[in-house]
């Protein structure tokens, strides 16, 4: 039972570098979201997706993008890495859209630009 | 709009006493409301949830949170504490209705329990 598996676990890179955070659910859920906890701030939305090919905004959506092109993968790129995105980055699916039955959440990437 | 405030950073408590994690939130709908546990390195896991039935909820690892409507509260207790349960807790609310368009969850900043022997 994998649930939502990330990769890779750690990265380093430098700044305008470029890289895609891997995300994949092995229990048919329509929706996932993409996280980024910070040091004492909890966990915000980036991007989130309702099903294949459908992708929209959370709260902090700026230097990242996604896609959805099959219900399993929700990858998250960063095209210009900058140091206001060292993070670590959770990818979360559910069942239902309005999280009412709680998440399950990978156990996440941690992410340092230099 | 939802959110959530949880009202202390970090809790200390020594092994075998009650855990208190205290969580309010506000909302203009019936909210739903969750507390996820956070191991060190490790991702979310899900404790227990609140989506308008029973005011008390029991979760895993015998911790227990009760809804409060009138004090706009949803605290995380546990009557005896265990050294595994060292962990950063997050409270939680869902901030549309059941049915709405859109889902996301509003996540507190987190308390850090230390767990002393």
């Amino acid at each position: 039972n994998a649930g939502v598996t990330q990769t890779p676990k750690f990265r380093i890179l430098k700044i305008g570098q470029s890289m895609t955070l891997q995300c994949a659910q092995d229990m048919n859920h329509n929706y996932m979201y993409w996280y980024r906890q910070d040091p004492g701030m909890g966990l915000k939305l980036i991007y989130y997706s309702v099903g294949a090919g459908i992708t929209d905004k959370g709260e902090v959506p700026n230097g990242y993008n996604v896609s959805r092109s099959t219900t399993e993968d929700f990858p998250l790129r960063l095209e210009l890495a900058a140091p206001s995105q060292t993070s670590v980055y959770f990818c979360a699916s559910s069942q239902y859209l309005e999280g009412a039955y709680g998440y399950t959440f990978g156990s996440g990437t941690r992410l340092t630009v230099v | 709009a939802q959110s959530v405030t949880q009202l202390d950073s970090h809790v200390s408590v020594s092994e075998g006493t009650p855990v208190l994690l205290r969580c309010n939130y506000s909302s203009s709908y019936s909210p739903s409301l969750f507390w996820y546990v956070q191991h060190p390195n490790k991702g979310l896991q899900l404790l227990l949830k609140y989506t308008s039935a029973a005011t008390l909820v029991k979760g895993i690892n015998g911790f227990e949170a009760e809804f409060k409507k009138s004090e706009t509260s949803f605290h995380l207790t546990k009557p005896s504490a265990h050294m595994s349960d060292a962990a950063e807790y997050f409270c939680v609310v869902s901030d549309y209705p059941l049915g709405g368009s859109q889902g996301n969850l509003i996540f507190g900043k987190g308390t850090k329990l230390s767990v002393k022997p």
